[in-house]
């Protein structure tokens, strides 16, 4: 089955500090991967995608994410973590023999900063 | 230029009631779909409309749930006979095309049934 895992539904971190945010998928054929952030009371924002181009990808607000096929992961990723980005990320999937009509996502991560 | 927006923002109902959640796609976009966010059961897809193209309605929860797209832009999501259990965050999404692989979406509905 095909499916999304982001491994700690909240992560604490200080202004500044390196932010760490887990997502692994199980999948049978090649995924593009996502990461949207919501903040309160909004819709989903997208941060950055994987679309088997480079591994490494780089998005919005100094965030990036690395695909590790290896691994079946797409950790999202920023050296210093600013109190603005304390939201809720998603990490998502959808497959290229779906025609990408579908998006599966994770549970979801509560990203937390303190000053 | 102006993104996905839905009305209403938010809804308060009664249990047993019919809702109509709208959505106005980004201009030129194709591709619609529509997701629902509960705290039970996280980001769930539902339905997906492309073009003219029959719908994928696999994610429609029951047969209380429908959905249309007029002439290929707006939406208009149907919930009848609501139950509790539907109090959740409706989003809109809308891609580009067929095949394009990034969905952007709405701030959502939020439902409350009481």
């Amino acid at each position: 089955a095909q499916s999304v895992t982001q491994l700690g539904s909240h992560v604490s971190v200080s202004e500044g500090a390196l932010v760490l945010l887990r997502c692994n998928y199980s999948s049978s054929v090649p995924p593009y991967l996502f990461w949207y952030v919501q903040y309160p009371n909004q819709g989903l924002q997208l941060l950055l995608k994987y679309t088997s181009a480079a591994t490494l990808v780089k998005g919005i607000n100094g965030f990036e994410a690395e695909f590790k096929k290896s691994e079946t992961s797409f950790h999202l990723t920023k050296p210093s973590a600013h109190m603005s980005d304390a939201a809720e990320y998603f990490c998502a999937v959808s497959w290229m023999n779906t025609g990408f009509q579908k998006l599966v996502f994770g549970t979801g991560t509560r990203l937390l900063v303190s000053p | 230029g102006a993104g996905v927006s839905q009305s209403p923002s938010n809804k308060v109902t009664e249990k047993g009631k019919d809702v109509e959640l709208r959505c106005d796609p980004i201009s030129g976009h194709t591709a619609l779909y529509w997701y629902r966010q509960s705290l039970g059961q996280g980001l769930e897809f539902l339905i997906y409309f492309q073009g003219n193209s029959a719908p994928d309605k696999s994610g429609l929860p029951s047969d209380r749930f429908s959905a249309e797209r007029t002439g290929g832009s707006v939406s208009t999501l149907t919930i009848q006979r609501t139950q509790q259990e539907d109090s959740a965050v409706y989003l809109c999404a809308s891609s580009l095309a067929y095949g394009s692989e990034t969905q952007y979406f709405g701030p959502g509905t939020r439902l409350l049934v009481l």
